[in-house]
């Protein structure tokens, strides 16, 4: 059972609006991460953060923005969807250093 | 830029066939991992491995931590049709370089009844 949620599961937007997908989790874990992947494509980090009021900037570059002001929640905000922002949102938590990572089942974004 | 390589991209077998995967690095990692994801899912974890060399079985699922540390082995015995979906191999390669997985490009299994 999933103890990381992600909301909403799908969302279709128009050009121009501001988004903010939102990503929960209820395990305490510290350590929590946004990537961006295109269907049946590889996974691309964009954003992540080690803690409160931390976060950082992934490999691949985006115009998104995050915050981390509770442990359990690290929302990711568009301020102007564009169509090239139409992808998959994955959100996902760990816990100390070597622990493999838990994924949410993923916001499905579509810009037209 | 990417550092893990995963063959075959993707694959097509029989029900019932085995299936072996892998996944290799120019460099050494200390930590391996194996995810499945479903179509529109997350991914999901496996199979953790820490250490070289270590065999760990989940199920019909067999994953293996190479001696060299530049590569990991996932095999699946008797597949079935719900084994479909992407396999992602992550790797970590010390505190040295970042507390992040890495993770390879995925390999596509497709079942065929």
């Amino acid at each position: 059972e999933a103890d990381i949620y992600q909301t909403p599961r799908y969302l279709v937007i128009g050009t121009g609006k501001k988004i903010t997908l939102e990503c929960s989790q209820t395990m305490g874990h510290d350590k929590m991460y946004w990537y961006q992947q295109d269907p049946g494509m590889e996974l691309h980090l964009i954003h992540y953060s080690y803690g409160v009021n931390s976060t950082e900037k992934g490999d691949l570059s985006s115009e998104s923005t995050v915050s981390r002001i509770r442990t359990e929640h690290f929302p990711l905000t568009l301020e102007s969807a564009r169509p090239s922002h139409t992808s998959q949102y994955l959100c996902a938590s760990s816990e100390g250093t070597n622990n493999g990572y838990t994924f949410g089942s993923g916001t499905r974004l579509t810009v037209v | 830029g990417q550092q893990l390589n995963q063959s075959p991209q993707s694959m097509f077998i029989q029900e019932g066939e085995d299936v072996s995967m892998n996944c290799t690095s120019s460099s050494i990692f200390n930590t391996w991992l194996w995810y499945k994801q479903d179509p529109g899912e997350g991914p999901v974890l496996l199979i953790a491995l820490y250490k070289a060399g270590e065999l760990t079985s989940n199920g019909r699922l067999t994953a293996q931590f190479g001696i060299t540390r530049k590569d990991s082995f996932l095999n699946i015995s008797a597949s079935i049709p719900s084994d479909v979906g992407i396999y992602f191999c992550a790797g970590r390669r010390g505190n040295n370089y970042g507390q992040n997985f890495v993770f390879g490009p995925g390999t596509r299994l497709s079942v065929l009844p």
